[in-house]
């Protein structure tokens, strides 16, 4: 029953380093999503999959690339980090039957950029 | 893009009370909405959705209700237990399918 799994847990960066944040998912879902959440505020879309190569950009994609190579996977890239995407971050997969997008979250990255 | 917000921030029950949580919603498009449950240190999980052509839904001691009429939607909770405890969320969606917008939380607090 692994679900959605993010790693890692916590990352601590330095500004202008980058770095990956890993998603996995075992239950073959086409649909992917990364969201970031901030203190105080409901989660904000970054990116999301509709299936292996095809992606594109949510609310506030600046400063993240995503690919989708396969239908497990999904990382997210951060190029240049920067103090202002501290966040948790949550990875989410779903596979819309019936047009219902029940949404699977992975338990977060927690991103502090110093 | 489209708003959703919550009317309460924070909400206080007693245990074996009822809970109204309370969402507000901009978009008239909007067609499909979610509530999630979020405690602390995991990610949200999933409590009940409804559709725009609905106006009540009913799960396990949950229940939605949409007013499409003043773009509202609450998330009542039946007998609250202390494991009810968390932040809940509403999020809306109005067509494709990945773009949901979220609300910013109410913590629920559950006294026993």
């Amino acid at each position: 029953n692994a679900g959605v799994t993010q790693t890692p847990k916590f990352q601590v960066l330095k500004t202008g380093q980058s770095m990956t944040l890993q998603c996995a998912q075992d239950m073959n879902h086409e649909y992917m999503s990364w969201y970031r959440q901030d203190p105080g505020m409901g989660l904000r879309l970054i990116h999301y999959s509709v299936g292996a190569g095809i992606t594109d950009q949510g609310e506030v994609p600046n400063g993240y690339n995503v690919s989708r190579s396969t239908t497990e996977d999904f990382p997210l890239r951060l190029l240049s980090a920067a103090p202002s995407q501290t966040s948790v971050y949550f990875c989410a997969s779903s596979s819309s039957p019936g047009g219902r997008n029940i949404q699977y979250f992975g338990a977060g990255t927690r991103l502090s950029v110093l | 893009g489209e708003s959703v917000g919550l009317h309460l921030p924070t909400l206080s029950v007693q245990e074996g009370d009822n809970s109204i949580i309370n969402c507000a919603y901009s978009n008239s498009a909007s067609d499909y909405f979610i509530w999630y449950k979020q405690e602390s240190g995991k990610g949200p999980q999933f409590i009940i959705d409804i559709r725009s052509n609905m106006d009540k839904r009913q799960g396990q001691r949950v229940t939605v209700l949409l007013n499409k009429t003043v773009k509202h939607l609450s998330l009542q909770i039946a007998a609250t237990q202390p494991g009810d405890s968390a932040v809940y969320f509403c999020a809306e969606n109005s067509g494709n399918f990945n773009k949901f917008y979220f609300g910013s939380g109410t913590k629920l607090n559950v006294k026993p």
